[in-house]
């Protein structure tokens, strides 16, 4: 079966910090593979997404980026961070076809002080 | 531009009560994909259903039924007889295609309806 890890947990980064957030899958191969942030008032953001290793697309202009260096890993990266930064953020993957369900990692709560 | 309006921020209900969470949707595609999911206060994100464009049927799942109406673009979430372990955000999602082929796609996401049950 298919499984998705998004680490860590909880961070706790100051103004101006680099930030990286993994997140990999494992059981499938090829997947879509995106990048969402909940901030406060709850709504989802989707922030980049991609197809394949090495395509990425943003969908909102940013202070992040994101990078798929392998098959079935996810990074979303800042060189510095901004207190709007703060949020949930969740990695989620799909099967490439069939508007198959996108199933969502635990996310991981960040915290720019 | 897709868009997911949930109109109910937040519901109070008493345990077994029935309650239906609302979704409104808008989208050009003609043919596209609607979600619902359910994030509980430990935060992850569980698929609860998927449903096609073209397949306007109601289905029923134990206590879990859903109503797509495309002439309205609704696609309305009840839960009958409530339990506390119901309590959570509720969102509804739409596809919307990505790239060429058709085979790719990205989900736009409501704000969400906070539903909690008291016992």
């Amino acid at each position: 079966s298919q499984t998705i890890h998004q680490w860590p947990a909880t961070l706790v980064q100051p103004v101006g910090s680099p930030l990286s957030l993994e997140c990999t899958v494992e059981g499938t191969s090829n997947p879509n593979l995106y990048w969402y942030r909940q901030a406060a008032g709850r709504g989802l953001q989707l922030l980049f997404y991609s197809i394949g290793i090495g395509q990425i697309s943003s969908e909102v202009p940013q202070n992040l980026s994101a990078s798929r260096p392998q098959d079935r890993q996810f990074i979303l990266s800042s060189k510095k961070l901004l207190l709007s930064d703060s949020g949930f953020y969740l990695c989620a993957w799909s099967r490439g076809f069939d508007n198959s369900p996108l199933h969502f990692g635990n996310g991981t709560r960040l915290t720019v002080t | 531009a897709q868009k997911v309006t949930q109109a109910q921020t937040e519901i109070s209900v008493v345990e077994k009560e029935d309650v239906t969470l609302d979704c409104v949707y808008e989208t050009r595609d003609t043919t596209y994909y609607l979600f619902w999911y359910k994030q509980p206060p430990s935060g992850e994100l569980v698929f609860l259903i998927r449903r096609n464009s073209f397949d306007e049927q109601n289905e029923i799942s134990g206590r879990y039924s859903w109503n797509f109406q495309k002439s309205t673009s609704s696609f309305n979430f009840t839960i009958t007889a409530s339990q506390v372990v119901d309590s959570a955000v509720y969102f509804c999602a739409l596809s919307e295609a990505v790239g060429s082929g058709g085979s790719n796609y990205k989900l736009t996401f409501g704000k969400g309806t906070l539903l909690t049950v008291n016992p």
